[in-house]
């Protein structure tokens, strides 16, 4: 079973304006971390940022924040004022804990073009 | 600090033959990943290790082995290596995996590898 799903394999979004890349999970456990990673073509993985499944307030950096809706288990990447440098696949992952141990599940990624 | 860095950049292997991928840390973490990316999909975690000495399987550990004898470094083996290892390899380390920020995973460049 998916418990990564990014649906959009790709989005369009005008330079300047906001845009929202979706992100649903699935777990049973209380404890986790959602995590978006940036990927340029240059092929390197920058992360983005963090968001703990007990935080309470969502998670802000820079031009990006994440909209955290536990109940709905959806962590969404909101990109504001998109710049053409944020052209990029973006990867949504999930941590959670095992016991004796511990697993990171990457969602397939969403391909972002911002155009001009 | 040069972060986490991976040698070689790109590698070509015959069917058959054995190769040993590289990383390298200088942030002190403890924990350090391997992960394989192929295309259309996110990345699978092959091996991790929480320590120095200690290593664990990951989602996709057939086919690779891993050592983990200095805490700044964690090797990568291929003993045999197979077509179906072609891929674009990824090293990460975090501090732990538990307590807000502290699950970050930081990523080297990649390997890419094809083996024919």
């Amino acid at each position: 079973a998916q418990k990564i799903t990014q649906t959009q394999p790709g989005m369009f979004v005008q330079e300047k304006e906001a845009v929202t890349l979706d992100c649903t999970y699935d777990t049973s456990d209380q404890s986790y971390g959602l995590f978006w990673y940036k990927q340029p073509s240059s092929g390197e993985m920058i992360f983005l940022i963090y968001q703990g499944s007990y935080d309470e307030q969502n998670a802000t950096e820079g031009r990006y924040s994440l909209n955290f809706q536990k109940a709905r288990k959806s962590a969404n990447l909101v990109i504001s004022a998109s710049q053409l440098g944020d052209s990029a696949m973006y990867f949504c992952a999930m941590r959670e804990a095992l016991t004796g141990g511990f697993k990171t599940i990457f969602g397939a990624g969403t391909r972002l073009f911002v155009k001009a | 600090n040069a972060g986490v860095t991976q040698t070689p950049k790109f590698r070509v292997l015959k069917t058959g033959q054995s190769m040993t991928l590289l990383c390298a840390q200088d942030m002190n973490h403890e924990y350090m990943y391997w992960y394989r990316q192929d295309p259309g999909m996110g990345l699978r975690l092959i091996h991790y290790s929480v320590g120095e000495g200690t290593t664990a399987k990951g989602e996709v550990p057939d086919g690779y082995n891993v050592s983990r004898l200095k805490k700044q470094n964690f090797l990568l083996g291929l003993e045999s290596a197979a077509p179906s290892q072609t891929s674009v390899y990824f090293c990460a380390s975090s501090y732990s995996t538990s307590g807000i920020g502290q699950e970050t995973q930081y990523f080297g460049p990649g390997t890419r590898l094809l083996v024919l």
